[in-house]
């Protein structure tokens, strides 16, 4: 079966550096999608991962390890702004749709 | 501004009614997704049309059912409409017809059902 775990909620302080994992089980693997979502609004593109190893763009970074199905986001420095649900999905493959995870609400604290 | 829009931005209707929701893409994307989100789901993907074609079905009720028009804009109609069809509905647009590529998404139309 096709399979994206994610933990439900986070939370975290601003300032501080929150990692937010996501593991995979799916009948192939090409890519790896992480979107931000504000509660209410539409999801945005974070990152696209589809080689093992650390993309880093500003103060978030992607992670991915196909061997072990693991990926992670690094958010560091966090501010207030941060406070929002955090999806995973997986492009298997072969012209096939992307798989979704459930998400991950981060509540970011003063 | 992802460039996709979506409209109405709300409607509330009452059960066992239809209604349709529009979507246009981002200018020169030939793919539309359409997506369900409910407040205790995630983001259920639908249905995808490619320049005009369906090309992937996800957990679509047979009570939905979708189009993309010559100009690339979709429509997304529902009917006999149940109180569980509340959820916010997004489009997204991509360039290709293939998933790996990064989606925009609209803003979204909230639906109430009564």
């Amino acid at each position: 079966g096709q399979n994206i775990d994610q933990p439900t909620e986070m939370t975290a302080t601003e300032g501080a550096i929150v990692q937010i994992n996501c593991t995979y089980q799916t009948s192939g693997f090409n890519g790896l999608f992480w979107y931000q979502q504000h509660a209410g609004e539409a999801p945005t593109f974070l990152s696209y991962n589809v080689l093992d190893g650390l993309e880093e763009k500003g103060r978030f970074s992607s992670f991915l390890s196909r061997s072990k199905g693991y990926s992670y986001l690094l958010l560091k420095e966090l501010q207030m702004k941060d406070s929002a649900s955090y999806l995973c999905a997986v492009y298997p493959g072969n012209n096939r749709k992307l798989i979704w995870g459930l998400g991950t609400s981060l509540a970011v604290n003063p | 501004d992802s460039g996709v829009t979506q409209t109405p931005k709300h409607l509330i209707t009452a059960t066992g009614q239809r209604v349709t929701l529009r979507c246009s893409p981002r200018s020169g994307d030939l793919s539309v997704y359409w997506y369900q989100q409910s407040l205790d789901q995630g983001l259920q993907f639908l249905i995808q049309y490619y320049n005009g074609e369906e090309r992937a079905k996800g957990n679509i009720l047979e009570r939905f059912s979708a189009q993309q028009f010559p100009d690339l804009h979709s429509e997304l109609n529902l009917s006999s409409l149940e109180l569980g069809d509340s959820a916010l509905y997004f489009c997204a647009s991509s360039a290709q017809r293939y998933s790996y590529n990064e989606q925009f998404f609209g803003p979204g139309t909230r639906l109430t059902v009564l």
